[in-house]
């Protein structure tokens, strides 16, 4: 099935550490985007990509970093730079990247916590 | 400045009831589009609809229904007939021409819906 992959599930960073989550997508989406939940708020925009080899800062891209050398693939790295990283984080895709706004597919979200 | 209110934070109601999740929001763009997605326990966010700011009609599907007024700048949905499996959380999200650029959602804080048996 077509789908976001997003690995791992729970994910435990020391102090100092980077840490990186996976975003996979077989939906041939062209634009890709990575969201940041905490409890009881919406979701804020990290990174987002709308081709490969391109990607752009979100609202809160400090301390936080990209790649897009793949169309399907969108890791994104939290860096020891990014002090409060506890959240949860999710990863989506959408089937274009003009402005027709079609709608973004969402993985299932990996859950990332400080030891 | 682009913005998207859900004032209700939780609402809990009981199986069968009707409930409405309001959503307001802010844009200076003419052309723009909302969203309603939902959140269930497992955390993944699932699309339920989109509309554009030149498609006033209202929608039903199944026991979901969704109001859209410009004049009031609202987008709310209302389910008919809760069911637990409506448990969730609910988001109303906005993307617009000004803020777009490659389809950026702004996105409401959410509702969470709890439906008892």
């Amino acid at each position: 099935d077509g789908g976001i992959t997003q690995s791992p599930k729970y994910l435990f960073r020391k102090e100092g550490q980077n840490v990186t989550l996976s975003c996979e997508q077989n939906l041939n989406h062209d634009a890709m985007y990575w969201y940041r939940q905490d409890p009881g708020q919406g979701l804020r925009l990290i990174y987002y990509s709308q081709i490969v080899n391109d990607f752009q800062k979100g609202d809160i891209a400090e301390g936080y970093s990209v790649s897009r050398e793949k169309k399907e693939s969108f890791p994104l790295t939290v860096t020891s730079a990014q002090k409060n990283p506890t959240a949860f984080y999710l990863c989506a895709s959408s089937m274009d990247r003009g402005p027709s706004n079609q709608p973004q597919h969402f993985g299932d979200g990996t859950r990332l916590s400080i030891l | 400045a682009q913005k998207v209110t859900q004032a209700q934070t939780e609402i809990s109601v009981v199986e069968k009831e009707d409930v409405t999740l309001d959503c307001v929001y802010e844009t200076r763009d003419t052309t723009y589009y909302l969203f309603w997605y939902k959140q269930p326990p497992s955390g993944e966010l699932v699309f339920l609809i989109r509309r554009n700011s030149f498609d006033e009609q209202n929608e039903i599907s199944g026991r979901y229904s969704w109001n859209f007024q410009k004049s009031t700048s609202s987008f709310n949905f209302t389910i008919t007939a809760s069911q637990v499996v409506d448990s969730a959380v609910y988001f109303c999200a906005l993307s617009d021409l000004i803020y777009n650029q490659g389809g950026k959602l702004i996105f409401g804080q959410g509702t969470e819906l709890s439906v008892k048996p």
